[in-house]
């Protein structure tokens, strides 16, 4: 079954914009991860976030995590057209992080 | 990162054959391996947990006898989808993680898109 549910489920944006996207779970988690999936291609991990943690950044990306309101968001700062792609959550769950459960995924335009 | 490789890329089948998909850890031992199916414009849904030496964990609706999964080194787990047919038509992908525990990063291979005629 899901656990992710992201939101919006479609963005676009003009280069040089900031890129907000949500994610919901409903179970107890380990970890979030974030990952991108350009066209029809396997996915690039891009952040991991344990249950612990309230904020990580890497590079242009910055993650938060609500374990209190089961949420989690992915900042992308200053996008740029090559940001176009699709970004999933997904949550290590409880008894095996390995096994993740994603969610349906936000599909990114970032207009040149 | 670590490096997951997964062969072949694309395939185009006749309903009926069987189609074997590789998944090789390159430079990183896997003890457990997963494989994940995608149909256009929807998310990854896990279809099972491909466990060295020992028989693979299916996840609910994904039926074992069609979906053969054997993992029979600690760099190599194979996906055979027995008997196509067209709505098995999907995109397959495997991920693997270097390290046991919690909290892992998952690695994935490049994905296969299957394509049954």
């Amino acid at each position: 079954s899901q656990q992710g549910e992201e939101d919006p489920q479609a963005l676009s944006i003009q280069e040089g914009e900031n890129a907000t996207m949500n994610c919901s779970y409903k179970t107890s988690i380990n970890n979030l991860q974030w990952y991108r999936q350009n066209s029809g291609r396997g996915l690039v991990h891009l952040i991991l976030i344990r249950s612990n943690e309230r904020e990580k950044h890497s590079g242009r990306l910055r993650v938060t995590l609500d374990t209190s309101k089961k949420s989690s968001s992915l900042l992308i700062t200053a996008s740029r057209a090559a940001d176009t792609a699709s970004y999933f959550c997904a949550t290590g769950t409880q008894g095996g992080s390995e096994k993740l459960v994603f969610g349906k995924g936000t599909k990114l335009t970032v207009n040149p | 990162g670590a490096v997951v490789s997964q062969h072949p890329s694309r395939v185009i089948c006749k309903s009926g054959t069987s189609v074997k998909i590789e998944c090789r850890s390159l430079d990183f031992q896997a003890t457990t391996m997963f494989w994940y199916r995608q149909f256009p414009k929807q998310s990854l849904m896990l279809m099972a947990t491909s466990n060295e030496g020992s028989k693979a964990t299916y996840e609910q609706g994904v039926e074992k006898d069609k979906f053969l999964i054997n993992h029979a080194s600690l760099t190599l787990s194979t996906l055979t989808v027995t008997s196509a047919h067209p709505e098995d038509s999907s995109f397959y992908i495997c991920s693997a993680s270097r390290d046991a525990g919690l909290n892992t990063e998952a690695f994935f291979g490049q994905g296969t898109r299957l394509t049954v005629v």
